[in-house]
This record gives C-alpha cells, sequence and structure tokens, in this order.
C-alpha cells in the first residue's frame, strides 16, 4: 500500500464548476496535510495547508481533513483554465518525519 | 525576499562526472529536504537535514549519494559516478523549524542529463 494515494487523472472538469481533488494516507499518526500546485515543468507550489479536521477555506480553494477516515480533500471552486496543472497531495508525520507526496492528480479544464 | 534558490537550474554530466547540486533556503529557515522526479511521476523523498544534522536520509540511495547542510553555506546534494539513470528533475524545499505544522517550499529545481 502506498503510503499516500491520489487518483492519477487525468480529471477533466468544466471552467465555472468545481473540481474535487482527493487523497488517502495510510498513517494515523500524520498530523499536517498540504496540497501543492505544479504546471508542467515547474516546481511544486503550496496551496495550502491543514492540520485538524474539518474544512479550511482560502479563496476558491476548501482543503477538507478526516482523520479519522485517513482522508484530504481539496474543492476548487468556479474552476478557470489556469487551474489546469497537477495536484500533489503531501502529508507528514510527527515533527522529525519527512513529507511524503502522492503521485499527482492531472487537473484539466475545459472552456 | 529571495525564495529557496536552487543552481545549477540544468546540468548536464556525462556518465561517470560527479554532480554537486545546491539549495539555499529563504531566509531564516534551517531545514531542507532533497526530493527526485522523473517525468510524468510523482516526487520521491530522498532526505531531510538541518544545519549540520541528517534528520532523515531514508530515501538516498545507498551508493553514490550524499547530502550535507553546513553550519554556512547552502546544502549540497552529490552524486558521485553518475548514471543515466540519474537524469532527472531534483528539487529541494526548505522549512523555518521542525515540528509538525510547518510549511514547506520549492526552489526551482535543478534538471540533470546524464549524456
Amino acid at each position: 500500500q502506498k503510503e499516500v494515494e491520489q487518483n492519477s487523472g487525468p480529471l477533466s472538469v468544466p471552467e465555472g464548476a468545481i473540481a474535487s481533488l482527493n487523497c488517502t494516507y495510510s498513517d494515523r499518526g500524520s498530523q499536517s496535510f498540504f496540497w501543492y500546485r505544479q504546471y508542467s515543468g515547474k516546481s511544486p507550489e503550496l496551496i495550502m495547508s491543514i492540520y485538524s479536521n474539518g474544512d479550511k477555506e482560502d479563496g476558491r480553494f476548501t482543503a477538507q481533513l478526516n482523520k479519522a477516515s485517513q482522508y484530504v480533500s481539496l474543492l476548487i471552486r468556479d474552476s478557470q483554465p489556469s487551474d489546469s496543472a497537477t495536484y500533489l497531495c503531501a502529508v507528514k508525520g510527527s515533527s522529525a518525519s519527512k513529507i511524503i507526496f502522492g503521485s499527482g492528480t492531472r487537473l484539466s479544464i475545459r472552456p | 525576499n529571495a525564495g529557496v534558490m536552487q543552481n545549477p537550474r540544468h546540468l548536464v554530466r556525462r556518465r561517470g562526472q560527479e554532480a554537486r547540486l545546491r539549495c539555499s533556503p529563504m531566509k531564516g529557515h534551517s531545514h531542507v529536504y532533497w526530493y527526485r522526479q522523473l517525468p510524468e511521476e510523482g516526487l520521491k523523498f530522498m532526505v531531510y537535514l538541518q544545519k549540520e544534522n541528517i534528520i532523515d536520509e531514508s530515501g538516498m540511495p545507498k551508493e553514490r549519494f550524499s547530502a550535507e547542510f553546513p553550519k554556512e553555506g547552502p546544502s549540497i546534494l552529490r552524486i558521485q559516478q553518475v548514471v543515466r539513470g540519474d537524469s532527472a528533475a531534483y528539487f529541494c524545499a526548505s522549512s523555518p523549524r521542525e515540528g509538525s505544522n510547518t510549511e514547506a517550499f520549492f526552489g526551482q529545481g535543478t534538471r540533470l542529463t546524464v549524456v
């Protein structure tokens, strides 16, 4: 079982709709959860972090965390063509632990 | 307010040569992660360091690869006797401190090509 799992996609969403990206993780001791966006040929860019159960909103982005189900999600409202990228879910355990990345979900916003 | 700086951005090495990749963390950051990414693949963890200490090197290949983060200067990822399979993008990320609730920010990466 992979430590962090994501559907590789591609996920195609019409412009203006809500894009929903999902991630599961295997380590129940994980404490920190991140979403990064990576455009082709570029470096990952941090877009959201979440540390406690529930929802966290930042502009058009909402991160959701359910530690009991070991599940993290990212919602993108009013999707724009510029949101087309690969979205990486990342998980960190204890304070001295590494950050582990999922393999990413490719999102395509169609006009 | 400089971000994480990596150099060189592109590096070409012949098989058998050494590659040295440098990462200067953001100002005030004392922790560095190194990752390798092959085309169309995810980020593979290699090593997690703080100044003068390796915290976790569980992702480092046993041979030819080493990393350091001295008290002064950038973090260095060193690959000895490179082979074609080492061709990849190498990214570093920095964070301000140890702790679970700390975010990591990435540099632009070094694209290594072994010919």
